[in-house]
């Protein structure tokens, strides 16, 4: 069965220094692979998608994630945090041990200090 | 565009209780889905369907129905408010389901508390 872990429930960084949001994946065949950004009270929305193209991927807002087949990881970053950054984030798996269905992570609130 | 419109945005029910959760989208897409967010659970499949009147379970559909008469429309109904159904719950769209997921939308979320 496919599963996503995120391997941070918080994380805070200081405004202007880099972004590193963890995640690790399980899939039995090759998934695909999402970031999505939730900011308070709010409903989500995608950040960057990999569909097995190129394994480094760019979003919005600045952010980019690399598909490491080989550490089964697809963690985010971003060279230099906003406060508008600050918000929770959700690594999604999907494919076809889930039959396609999305399969969230449990989350990382990323709190970005002035 | 609207993309996909929930309603309400909050709701309080007493134990016992049924509502219907509006979602509706106008973007065409055949692919619909409910989650419910907890703390720390990041977001559960409830139900979903994959076109009009095509419905299937998720990972906790228990205390929830759901139906699909259109493809603009996916209702999803409590037919007897719990305690445990207090959530906040997201409806999605997406263009399909298939080798190559497409981007799912995400209503603006209604909070639900039943006391």
């Amino acid at each position: 069965a496919q599963s996503v872990t995120q391997l941070d429930s918080h994380v805070s960084v200081s405004e202007g220094t880099p972004v590193l949001l963890r995640c690790n994946y399980s899939s039995s065949y090759s998934p695909s692979l999402f970031w999505y950004v939730q900011h308070p009270n709010k409903g989500l929305q995608l950040l960057l998608k990999y569909t097995s193209a190129a394994t480094l991927v760019k979003g919005i807002n600045g952010f980019e994630a690399e598909f490491k087949k080989s550490e089964t990881s697809f963690h985010l970053t971003k060279p230099s945090a906003h406060m508008s950054d600050a918000a929770e984030y959700f690594c999604v798996v999907s494919g076809r041990d889930s039959s396609y269905k999305l399969i969230f992570g449990s989350g990382t609130r990323l709190l970005v200090r002035p | 565009n609207a993309g996909v419109t929930q309603t309400p945005k909050f709701q309080v029910l007493k134990t016992g209780q049924s509502m219907t959760l509006q979602c509706a989208q106008d973007m065409n897409h055949e692919y619909m889905s409910w989650y419910r967010q907890d703390p720390g659970m990041g977001l559960r499949l409830i139900h979903y369907s994959v076109g009009a009147g095509i419905t299937d379970q998720g990972e906790v559909p228990n205390g929830y129905n759901v139906s699909r008469s259109t493809t603009e429309d996916f209702p999803l109904r409590l037919l007897s408010a719990a305690p445990s159904q207090t959530s906040v719950y997201f409806c999605a769209s997406s263009y399909g389901q298939g080798l190559m997921n497409t981007e799912a939308f995400f209503g603006q979320g209604t909070r639900l508390t039943v006391v």
